[in-house]
């Protein structure tokens, strides 16, 4: 199984420049989520999904988009670049029962 | 709202030698804990959790922690560590049993030298 998968895994925009970061999931999870990671900040939830057609705000949620139109996929959408949003990007899954998250291997992100 | 406290972010350790990562969190009427570790250009993967019962948990990799009510604690800690475990440890708590929306402390950096 792939599990968690992210794509790129690495990505340079200017400053006001819009993206989409991937995220596909093969496990038929319900649940899956945006984490961000800052050096010595730890991770922080950006948008959550519970399901298909269902997606909610996490901690930091400013300057960011989702959308949930399958079970497999969880893009997040940047719509205009800031150097704030310089970062390393998780996605992770969840069935909803006695399971760890999974998460993918990331995408760093350089806003310049 | 909950938060998470790791008080060191680097341990440096020789091999063999035992290992205490330190984590305190907010207290809270229930909480849910749990130890994440990540390799290198890797996402992160689960070393254990705490739900209830035992307060010593024991994960992969020979790691386990103890739940501290009194303390607000959850520290991980290995007898003797291997050069394999350099990586970075979050500790992360939730207040939903099992769930992935979780608030992390700021990582914990195990460098294992020979």
């Amino acid at each position: 199984n792939a599990g968690v998968t992210q794509t790129p895994k690495f990505r340079i925009l200017k400053i006001g420049q819009s993206m989409t970061l991937q995220c596909t999931q093969d496990m038929n999870h319900n649940y899956m989520y945006w984490y961000r990671q800052d050096p010595g900040m730890g991770l922080k939830l950006i948008y959550y999904s519970v399901g298909a057609g269902i997606t909610d705000k996490g901690e930091v949620p400013n300057g960011y988009n989702v959308s949930r139109s399958t079970t497999e996929d969880f893009p997040l959408r940047l719509e205009l670049a800031a150097p704030s949003q310089t970062s390393v990007y998780f996605c992770a899954s969840w069935t909803g029962v006695n399971s760890p998250l999974h998460f993918g291997n990331g995408t760093r992100l350089t806003v310049t | 709202a909950q938060s998470v406290t790791q008080l060191d972010s680097q341990v440096p350790v020789f091999e063999e030698a035992p290992v205490e990562l330190r984590c305190n969190y907010s207290s809270s009427v229930s909480v849910y804990l749990f130890w994440y570790v990540q390799y290198p250009n890797q996402g992160l993967q689960l070393l254990l959790k705490y739900l209830s019962g035992s307060t010593l948990v024991k994960g992969i990799n020979g790691f386990e922690a103890e739940f501290n009510k009194s303390q607000t604690s959850f520290h991980l800690r290995k007898p003797s560590v291997h050069i394999s475990d350099t990586a970075e440890y979050f500790c992360a708590v939730s207040d939903e049993a099992q769930g992935g929306k979780l608030i992390f402390g700021q990582g914990t950096e195990l460098s294992v030298k020979p």
